[in-house]
């Protein structure tokens, strides 16, 4: 079967560095997007991983590793804004561009 | 702004009736999707259409039925609603030039069934 997990909730004080963690198991690989939302809004694109490692995106960044079949988003310098839910999804192969999604994480950032 | 429209923005109506959702996908974009989101749950895949023919289906119920038109804007018609159809429904287009490339957003129809 075709999984994604992602913690369901998470709490981090303003200023400060969260890491949102996901991990897949799916039937072939073809690259790994973050997207952010914020509630009642629509999805917005983060990031994309194909390769091992990490990519970053001024305060965002966004880490890899296929064999474990785990990546992570890390936020730094967090701010209010950043409150929002963080949704993983995946790119099997031959998959019609569609994507698989994991159910996002709520982030709750406090003063 | 994504570029992808959706109208209308909110829709109140009764259950048993039918509506008619209608989205815009970004020029040059070619795919279109189909989500429902259900309060505080995930995105749900409920179809896709690549260049006016259905591509894939997912979990969209056989009361709800979609189309792409030649020019490629997309509808999404759903016919003896329920309380639990009651959710926010996004479109998402994107180029399908590569694997890489992100499915990108409207701002969604929040539709609630009374």
């Amino acid at each position: 079967g075709q999984n994604i997990d992602q913690p369901t909730e998470m709490t981090a004080t303003e200023g400060a560095i969260v890491q949102i963690n996901c991990t897949y198991q799916t039937s072939g690989f073809n690259g790994l997007f973050w997207y952010q939302q914020h509630a009642g809004e629509a999805p917005t694109f983060l990031s994309y991983n194909v390769l091992d490692g990490l990519e970053e995106k001024g305060r965002f960044s966004s880490f890899l590793s296929r064999s474990k079949g785990y990546s992570y988003l890390l936020l730094k310098e967090l701010q209010m804004k950043d409150s929002a839910s963080y949704l993983c999804a995946v790119r099997p192969p031959d998959s019609n561009y569609q994507l698989i999604w994991g159910a996002g994480t709520k982030l709750i950032i406090k003063p | 702004d994504s570029g992808v429209t959706q109208t209308p923005k909110h829709l109140i109506t009764a259950t048993g009736q039918r509506v008619t959702l209608r989205c815009s996908p970004r020029s040059g974009d070619l795919s279109v999707y189909w989500y429902q989101q259900s309060l505080d749950q995930g995105l749900q895949f409920l179809i896709q259409y690549y260049n006016g023919e259905e591509r894939a289906k997912g979990n969209i119920l056989e009361r709800f039925s979609a189309q792409q038109f030649p020019d490629l804007h997309s509808e999404l018609n759903l016919s003896s609603l329920e309380l639990g159809d009651s959710a926010l429904y996004f479109c998402a287009s994107s180029v399908d030039a590569g694997p890489g490339q992100p499915q990108h957003f409207g701002d969604g129809t929040r539709l609630s069934i009374l």
